[in-house]
């Protein structure tokens, strides 16, 4: 267990429609990075935030957005959802600047599916 | 052309097996990560490396930064092995980029 969690499980919505995803990051933890995993590929990278700032982002439209919260929360926005945005999407949370310091621990994912 | 490849795509191997995965780069890199991913989504990291090697158990992980090479070694292999075990690098340009996967079956 890794003690970080994301919700909702599961999420169907339709073309157009605007999603919010939450992840928990363990406590501590000020880096978490959100990735986007299609059926049958490797996860892409979204983004990255440190201390509430985005630290990195991936080859993803502004329509992708997210916070991050003192709490060790966070959210990934997704506006005007096309059919390609189903995949699984995956929150992992570190200590520090994760790649570089602290190895990354990750959720169980978001099963999103748009109609 | 992406910028992590994986060889070989499946591998199925016999209970015992010693098995290799094998990841190469084209980016220059800060660390490179082995993460294993089970059915359903869960994935779990196994290494972080930047240089050398490191073991964990029966697991062992070893990079060539000067050729962009990383291999995974699992060693008297066991049916619950079986997983999908993925290869990412984060880039000098602070970029995470994923190999598309090897899925692994141990049989017993």
């Amino acid at each position: 267990e890794t003690g970080v969690t994301q919700s909702p499980t599961h999420l169907i919505k339709t073309r157009g429609q605007q999603v919010t995803l939450r992840c928990s990051s363990q406590s501590g933890h000020n880096t978490v990075s959100w990735y986007q995993q299609a059926l049958g590929q490797g996860p892409q990278f979204i983004f990255q935030y440190y201390r509430e700032e985005e630290n990195g982002r991936g080859n993803f439209p502004p329509r992708f957005s997210g916070l991050q919260f003192p709490n060790y929360s966070s959210e990934l926005n997704v506006n005007a959802l096309e059919l390609d945005d189903s995949a699984l999407y995956l929150c992992a949370s570190s200590g520090g600047l994760a790649g570089i310091t602290d190895t990354q621990y990750f959720g169980p994912g978001t099963r999103l599916t748009v109609l | 052309k992406n910028e992590v490849e994986q060889s070989p795509q499946n591998l199925t191997a016999q209970e015992g097996e010693f098995i290799t995965i094998n990841c190469s780069y084209s980016v220059g890199i800060s660390a490179l990560h082995w993460l294993q991913q089970h059915p359903g989504g869960g994935i779990v990291s196994l290494f972080m490396l930047s240089s050398g090697k490191k073991k964990h158990g029966r697991l062992i992980a070893t990079i060539n930064i000067q050729e962009k090479h990383s291999s995974l070694h699992i060693t008297a292999s066991h049916p619950r092995d079986s997983a999908v075990y993925i290869c990412a690098v984060r880039s000098s340009g602070n970029q995470f980029y994923f190999g598309t996967g090897t899925s692994l079956t141990v049989i017993p």
